[in-house]
């Protein structure tokens, strides 16, 4: 059963407007989310997070927010950039205390295609 | 800092071998967790380590195993290898008290 998921496969979007990549989750004592951005063969790069205390966060041309009661997240690229192509994968993590025994479960990655 | 190091980068098996990957955390972080992907499964969770003790394990047969040093360094092996191993391996490191785990470049491995 995907605690994590990520519906949309893929998402195209011209370059300089804005990209949106959805998160929904099931478990609500999910406390704790992040996204990451995968290029082929390399691993994941942390790119933002969000604690459950929250409902936005925002670096740089990246926004997360959380909608607890819909349980379901997102972020938001702008402007969208030709570098931002990747696969982004959203995960979540719950239970214990911060960082100890907690285990990250992940969605299946969104492709997004950023066209010049 | 350096970041997370994996070894090798590519592996080429077949059926019925073993293999063993290492990864070398980053400097500070204690906390090693293995990580399988494969096309349309996204990242399945292997098992974590912390002070030489596996803390947490996913849902993996008993050929997989792992173990860290006092260094924090950790080994993954995968003993009588099936094609359906063909993936990357992933390790991420973090400190104990934080989420944030930070991703070596994996270990691409092939079984024919």
């Amino acid at each position: 059963d995907q605690q994590v998921k990520q519906n949309s496969p893929s998402l195209s979007v011209q370059e300089g407007r804005i990209s949106i990549l959805n998160c929904d989750y099931t478990n609500s004592m999910f406390d704790y989310f992040l996204w990451y951005k995968k290029y082929p063969a390399e691993g994941p790069t942390f790119l933002i997070s969000i604690s459950s205390i929250k409902d936005k966060n925002e670096d740089g041309r990246f926004t997360v927010f959380l909608n607890k009661s819909a349980k379901h997240l997102s972020l938001h690229i702008v402007p969208s950039q030709p570098g931002d192509s990747a696969v982004y994968f959203c995960a979540a993590s719950a239970g214990g205390n911060a960082g100890n025994n907690r285990k990250l479960i992940w969605g299946l990655g969104t492709s997004l295609g950023v066209n010049p | 800092k350096a970041g997370v190091t994996q070894t090798p980068r590519y592996l080429i098996k077949t059926r019925g071998q073993q293999v063993t990957l290492s990864c070398s955390p980053i400097s500070g972080h204690r906390s090693v967790s293995w990580y399988q992907q494969t096309p349309g499964q996204g990242l399945q969770f292997l098992f974590e380590y912390f002070s030489e003790t596996q803390r947490n394990k996913g849902n993996f047969p008993g050929r997989f195993s792992g173990r860290q040093f006092s260094n924090s360094r950790s080994e993954m092996n995968v003993s009588t290898l099936e094609l359906g191993d063909s993936a990357l391996y992933l390790c991420a490191s973090r400190r104990r008290s934080q989420e944030t785990q930070y991703f070596g470049p994996g270990t691409r491995l092939l079984v024919l």
